[in-house]
């Protein structure tokens, strides 16, 4: 089973550029989330989804967008790249009643 | 605003030593709290306790929550070079009576065990 998948694993970006993080998941679980992990810290919520067509904020949305049109997927876009945004993303998803979450094996991502 | 904090945030042992790790926590509407190991990379879970003095086990990793003081522990007995890791402590709260999964996270204490 591949579980929750994350690409790229590794990206260096320019100020001001955009990319797309992409996750997806083959448990068919309803929810879904984004979250960054800053170096010698815990991991913040983006945003999460809890089914197709529905997504909501977490914690730390500001410079980012996400869309969910199907179950498996769950991109999150990354618009005019800032410094601020250097980070490890993981992608998690859970079942409406699950006890755990499962997570990606994350995105390094560096802006420059 | 819910609130999550671990002690200590590092700690080295040697192999064998019995290590204890702390979290504290302030959130409302509390549904359960969660420990997960991470090991360079995703995080593993390890526990979701939900009611307090109920000891939940596995090997030689066990973690207790006590709902009145507002914390949670984990302990790691006989530790081994493969516990090194940062353990991140999490609570999920219900929002409307409904939980949506959502983490606020500690920010993890590093363990560093030596042969």
């Amino acid at each position: 089973n591949a579980g929750v998948t994350q690409t790229p694993k590794f990206r260096i970006l320019k100020i001001g550029q955009s990319m797309t993080l992409q996750c997806t998941q083959d448990m068919n679980h309803n929810y879904m989330y984004w979250y960054r992990q800053d170096p010698g810290m815990g991991l913040k919520l983006i945003y999460y989804s809890v089914g197709a067509g529905i997504t909501d904020k977490g914690e730390v949305p500001n410079g980012y967008n996400v869309s969910r049109s199907t179950t498996e997927d769950f991109p999150l876009r990354l618009e005019l790249a800032a410094p601020s945004q250097t980070s490890v993303y993981f992608c998690a998803s859970r079942t409406r009643t699950g006890v755990q979450a499962f997570f990606g094996q994350g995105t390094r991502l560096t802006v420059v | 605003e819910d609130k999550v904090v671990q002690s200590p945030l590092s700690l080295v042992v040697h192999e064998g030593d019995t290590v204890t790790l702390n979290c504290s926590y302030e959130v409302t509407n509390f549904r359960s709290l969660l420990w997960y190991k991470q090991e360079k990379k995703a995080p593993t879970f390890l526990f979701m306790l939900t009611s307090s003095g109920i000891e939940k086990k596995s090997g030689r990793l066990s973690s207790i929550l006590d709902k009145k003081e507002l914390f949670s522990i984990l302990n790691i007995t006989a530790t081994q070079t493969g516990d090194s890791a940062v353990y991140l402590c999490a609570v999920e709260a219900l929002a409307g009576g409904t939980s949506y999964g959502k983490l606020t996270f500690g920010q993890g204490t590093i363990l560093t065990v030596h042969p």
